[in-house]
């Protein structure tokens, strides 16, 4: 079963405005990460936060995570048209469940 | 340096034979993942290799079996093929592996299978 739910599902903007993207997750984590893939082709790594981080940038992108509400969110600030992609977020569980456990993905469309 | 490289990029298969895929994993990267997404499920774990040993697996009946030689490649196999094993099966490699707190997967750029 996913460990990983991402929410909405699909995500519709304009090219410019800010997409934000959720992930919620049931066990506890060493760490959760996203990745980003385009139209069925492998999936890319975006960024990776450890359990006791709160908050991580990289370049455009802007993750946070609280533990206690088993949450992170990515936020892409001033998208682009190549942002147009599928979002998963994935945990690496503890303790011999370490494997990383992808979410369902959220679809962003970026309209020019 | 040169990335993952899966081969073959697309196949077409009938119920009942079987079919082998293939992945070079990062020069240097020892773990060798795979995983397969389907529409309706996702990205499903199958299991995952280190320095030619299994060292975790997921919950996939017994057809489906992988391999890991020596150079790190890594081959999956899948026998008995059923329609519902139609999917993009992707091949993920790390330096260190899954389990080791800094698991970054690099992945490749997957083999669809069409089950007929």
């Amino acid at each position: 079963s996913q460990q990983g739910e991402e929410d909405p599902q699909a995500l519709s903007i304009q090219e410019g405005e800010n997409a934000t993207m959720n992930c919620s997750y049931k066990t506890s984590i060493n760490n959760l990460q996203w990745y980003r893939q385009n139209s069925g082709r492998g999936l890319v790594h975006l960024i990776l936060i450890r359990s006791n981080e709160r908050e991580k940038h990289s370049g455009r992108l802007r993750v946070t995570l609280d533990t206690s509400k088993k949450s992170s969110s990515l936020l892409i600030t001033a998208s682009r048209a190549a942002d147009t992609a599928s979002y998963f977020c994935a945990t690496a569980g503890t303790f011999g469940n370490e494997k990383l456990t992808f979410g369902t993905g959220t679809r962003l469309t970026i309209i020019p | 340096k040169a990335g993952v490289t899966q081969t073959p990029r697309y196949l077409i298969k009938t119920r009942g034979q079987q079919v082998t895929l293939s992945c070079s994993p990062i020069s240097g990267h020892r773990s060798v993942s795979w995983y397969q997404q389907t529409p309706g499920q996702g990205l499903q774990f199958l299991f995952e290799y280190f320095s030619e040993t299994q060292r975790n697996k997921g919950n996939f009946p017994g057809r489906f079996s992988g391999r890991q030689f020596s150079n790190s490649r890594s081959e999956m196999n899948v026998s008995t093929l059923e329609l519902g094993d139609s999917a993009l099966y992707l091949c993920a490699s790390s330096f260190l592996g899954q389990g080791s707190g800094a698991n970054v997967l690099t992945f490749g750029a997957g083999s669809r299978l069409t089950v007929l």
